[in-house]
Order: structure tokens, then sequence, then C-alpha cells
């Protein structure tokens, strides 16, 4: 079945730096990869995802790249802030459209921004 | 927008002991999740089910029954508890792709 390793357990950047977790995984049906981030005592929030279909995502400050022929994709946070200190975790998923409703998760990446 | 509710947010119970944990969603979703999270390891899929009354086996099913009676809610029990276990227990649930998630369950066992 799918793995999917998350290569930086722990993560610390100066404020205003850029942030780069990293993650890789095995099935190449894979085709739904999507980032979440969880603060202290809380459920898990959704940051960003990426479709196989494309190799670059952007949102504000959060860009995701994806390269299938080396089945890796990345988080990147530019411009970090404090509030940015949590940990993410990267996942996982085939084609709901074919049936694949799981996600499998990597171990997440605990970031601290430093001021 | 949806929100999910889990109940308890915390539960303590004794070895040996079965006990049950709730999950309710507004999004009207067809997918739940369980997922149990230890320290350092990330998320493991406990059950997951795709629609009232089905259930399917994730890679951490030994030791839980689940059940989801009506399209909002799943629940999860633990069917015997084993002394000094702690971790937190997660629900999620989904329309088509992105997973929405519960603030979790933190379970204790003395």
């Amino acid at each position: 079945g799918e793995k999917v390793e998350q290569h930086e357990s722990t993560l610390s950047v100066r404020e205003g730096d850029s942030a780069v977790i990293n993650c890789t995984y095995t099935d190449t049906a894979s085709s739904y990869f999507p980032w979440y981030k969880q603060e202290a005592g809380k459920g898990l929030h959704f940051v960003i995802d990426i479709r196989s279909n494309v190799d670059r995502k952007q949102s504000q400050r959060l860009i995701v790249l994806l390269d299938k022929k080396a089945k890796r994709f990345s988080l990147h946070i530019t411009a970090t802030q404090p509030e940015d200190s949590a940990i993410y975790f990267c996942a996982a998923s085939g084609a709901f459209m074919t049936g694949n409703y799981k996600y499998v998760f990597g171990a997440g990446t605990r970031l601290k921004v430093i001021a | 927008g949806g929100i999910i509710t889990q109940t308890p947010k915390f539960l303590i119970g004794q070895e040996g002991q079965k006990l049950t944990l709730k999950c309710q969603q507004n999004f009207n979703h067809d997918t739940m999740y369980w997922y149990r999270q230890d320290s350092g390891k990330g998320l493991r899929l406990i059950y997951y089910s795709i629609t009232e009354n089905d259930l399917q086996k994730g890679d951490l099913s030994e030791g839980y029954d689940a059940s989801r009676e009506k399209k909002s809610s799943f629940s999860l029990t633990v069917t015997s508890a084993q002394k000094n276990e702690m971790a937190v227990f997660l629900c999620a649930s989904s329309g088509v792709a992105e997973q929405f998630f519960g603030p979790g369950t933190r379970l204790t066992v003395l």
C-alpha cells in the first residue's frame, strides 16, 4: 500500500525566512496531495492541496510543488510569521472517482518560527 | 460552513473497559473517518464509512469497533482499553476530496 514519508520531523526558521517541508510517496496512482496544519490541542486544519494534473499551486504565502517523476511534493511557507508555528502534515490519496477514499499521512513536521 | 463535533473531549478509562467515542458532522458529507494520532507517528486510519450503515477497516482496526447509524454520526468503540494507553482520536468527514477534522478526543487509560 501507499507509504508517505515526511522528511523533516522538526524545523526552526527565523521570522520572515522561508520554510520548506518535503514529503515523498510510493504509489504512482496517488493523485491528490493535501497539507494540514495542527495547532496545540486542536484537530487538523486544511491549508492547501495539489492535484497531479499540475506541478505548482500557490495560495498567498503557501506554495506547493509536485514532482511526479520523483514522487515528491513539498510545502513552501514564505515570509514566515510566529503564527505559522504548528505541526504540518502531508498526505497522499488516490482518485475519489475510482473509489479510493483513504488518505495516507506523513508523520508530521513541527515548525517553529523564531521571532 | 460546517462543523465536526467530537464527544467527549477527554476520556479517562480503566484497563479492560469498553469505551465509546462519538462524532457528529453537519457538512452533509457521505464519508466519515476515525484516526488515531500518537505522538511522532502521524495519523493512522482505524475505520471509515462511505455511507450510512457502511463500514470499512483501516490499517489499525484491531481492538476497535465502529458504527454509522446515520449519515451525520460515526461512533468508535475501544473494545478493551489497554493500560497506559494514551492517544488522540480524530474524526473527519469528506465530500469528494478534502477531509475536515474534528478537535479530537484525548484518551488516557489508567
